[in-house]
This record gives structure tokens, sequence and C-alpha cells, in this order.
């Protein structure tokens, strides 16, 4: 069965660059997360969607940091313009969701784009 | 908001052996956990959930326990193997959303 699939694997960028990575949630899971994994802070949700619908954007570092979800089947996290700061893994996972929560089901991830920005 | 701890940020044992990995939590109103084991350079891997109107739930290998009364949760791998040797998460989820909280992590080495 096709997990969540997220691209590119791995990106390089210069500072200031935009940077859009995507993700492909698992046929059928109406909710959809962002995380950020760094050495420092572990894994942070940045955002979620249920039913395509942004939920809760409140992890967003700042405004320069954007996510769509344009249909049940893909979801786009862009930061422009991108800084060193930036650098670190960006999951995205996938669940069976509830409108309103409480749904109690497992967060499915993908392997992450792994950012650096130079 | 929500804490997760870890008692121990490490944990090495050797192959055969059992293993008991630690989760503290302070949110008594959290009524789902969930165990992820996390490989180099991949995405945290469901393990076993358990909700909180049970105290123990066992998987192929793996058992969670849920202390609801000292916020107490903990993984044992039975006869562990050296495929593993991950880092492994609790998380759990605010009552009322879809947000995880993840603990830090323990990173559990197996020695052959």
């Amino acid at each position: 069965d096709a997990g969540v699939i997220q691209s590119p694997r791995h990106e390089v960028t210069e500072m200031g660059q935009e940077v859009t990575l995507r993700c492909k949630p698992i046929s059928g899971h109406n909710s959809l997360f962002w995380y950020r994994q760094t050495m420092m802070r572990g894994l942070e949700l940045l955002i979620y969607f249920n039913n395509n619908v942004p939920i809760d954007d409140s992890g967003m570092p700042e405004d320069r940091f954007s996510a769509k979800m344009p249909n049940a089947s893909f979801s786009t996290l862009k930061i422009q313009p991108s800084e060193p700061r930036d650098s670190a893994v960006y999951f995205c996972a996938s669940s069976l969701g509830a409108t309103g929560g409480y749904s109690n089901q497992p967060q499915h991830f993908g392997d992450g784009t792994r950012l650096s920005i130079l | 908001g929500e804490s997760v701890g870890l008692h121990l940020p490490t944990l090495s044992v050797q192959e055969g052996d059992n293993s008991i990995i630690n989760c503290a939590y302070s949110n008594s109103a959290s009524d789902y956990f969930i165990w992820y084991k996390q490989e180099s350079g991949k995405g945290p891997q469901f393990i076993i959930d358990i909700r909180s109107n049970m105290d123990k739930r066992q998987g192929q290998r793996v058992t969670v326990l849920l202390n609801k009364t000292v916020k107490h949760l903990s993984l044992q791998i039975a006869a562990t193997q050296p495929g593993d040797s991950a880092v492994y998460f609790c998380a759990l989820l605010q009552g009322g959303s879809e947000k995880l909280v993840f603990g830090k992590g323990t990173k559990l080495t197996v020695n052959p």
C-alpha cells in the first residue's frame, strides 16, 4: 500500500530562494499535517488540515511560511524567502481524522524532505 | 500547554533482552497515546496505540502500558533485535483536536 509520499527528499538552496515542499497523503485520509524536526526542538507541528481546510496554523513560524491543500490528494508547504534557520527535516503526515477532533486515529508519516538553506 | 517527557534519552540493551522505554505526560485530559519508531533517514513509523479506557495493549513483541493515575506510559519490546535500534517517541493527542504532542525521543541501541 502506498504511504505518504513527499518530494523532494532532499533540497539544497541558497537563502532568499523560494522553497516548495510537496505531499501526497494516504488515499482516503482526510487529515493532513506538516511537521518540522530539528535536533534542538524535536518534532514540531506547523499546520494541519481537515477535509482540505486549515484547522490550526499556530505552529507556522512566521509569514514566510505558507501551506495549501487544493484537493484531498495534494498539499504544499512553501517558504519564501528561505533563511538558513529554516534548515530542518520537514515531514508530512496523514490520518483518518474526524471533524472537530477526537478521531483517535494514528498519523502516518512520509519519509520527509531534508532541507538545507545555505 | 501539554508537555511530554521521557525518563532517559538513550537506552542500550543486549540482543535478546527485553527493553522498556518510559514516558510521562502532564495533561490528564489526554485520551489517546501512540508510540512511534524512527529509523535514521526515515519518518516516524506507527508502532502501537492505546486509548485512555485501557491500561494495557499488546502487539507483536510490543506492549504498551498506561497508568493514568501517575500519568505514565511505557513501551515494552520483547526479545529486542538489532532491527529495533531506532529513536522511539511517545505522543499523545490533545483532547478535542488532532494535534499530537511528541516527546523528545529515546534512542535505543541493541548490541549484538
